[in-house]
């Protein structure tokens, strides 16, 4: 079993829909959690970070880590084309050097 | 203000060359990985290190060596390329201390075996 399971999709909603992608794990020692968002042919770029459970909010995206049931979530508001890209999920462990990272779901935004 | 570079962007071998992969960062991290991207297995750690000079392996290390002979520097090589080594390379960094910071990305190198 991986450590981190991620559903690939792909999703593809219409603009302004809410987007919702989800992540689980399962090691229990996970502390940090982040999003990263990722364009063809382009390195992740981090979206949101979380530690340890409760939800953040910024913009139109907003990131929930749930330590009990070991899930995570991310959601779009209002998305745009823009929002149009592959999402990974990624966590580590309060003293670890690596990150472990969800295979990415791939979005698309229909105008 | 460049953050990561990797260099080449693209790259096509034949099975049995040899070839190093560089990632430069100019935002002085201690910290700096390597990975690699397959559709479906996301990414995978290959090698990382925490400081010049050092250097650990990590998820998938088999058919690859690295070197951090310069804090801003950090060199991937395959020395007998085999077509299973297809596939997109990113490099990252993060500062150390804050457990917090996550990694900085290059935007990959995309390497074809023959």
């Amino acid at each position: 079993q991986k450590e981190v399971e991620q559903d690939p999709g792909p999703l593809s909603v219409p603009e302004g829909a809410i987007v919702s992608l989800n992540c689980t794990y399962s090691n229990s020692a996970f502390q940090y959690f982040m999003w990263y968002r990722q364009y063809s042919r382009k390195g992740p770029e981090l979206l949101m970070y979380t530690y340890s459970s409760g939800n953040k909010e910024d913009g139109r995206f907003t990131a929930q880590v749930d330590k009990s049931s070991k899930y995570i979530s991310l959601f779009i508001r209002d998305s745009q084309p823009s929002d149009s890209a592959t999402y990974l999920c990624a966590m580590r462990v309060s003293t670890g050097n690596q990150f472990y990272f969800g295979t990415g779901t791939s979005l698309t935004v229909i105008p | 203000n460049a953050g990561v570079t990797q260099t080449p962007k693209f790259r096509v071998l034949k099975t049995g060359q040899s070839m190093t992969l560089l990632c430069a960062q100019d935002m002085n991290h201690e910290y700096m990985y390597w990975y690699r991207q397959d559709p479906g297995m996301g990414l995978r750690l290959i090698h990382y290190s925490v400081g010049e000079g050092t250097t650990a392996k990590g998820e998938v290390p088999d058919g690859y060596n690295v070197s951090r002979l310069k804090k801003q520097n950090f060199l991937l090589g395959l020395e007998s390329a085999a077509p299973s080594q297809t596939s997109v390379y990113f490099c990252a960094s993060r500062p150390q201390g804050d457990p917090s910071q996550p990694q900085h990305f290059g935007d990959g190198t995309r390497l074809s075996i023959l």
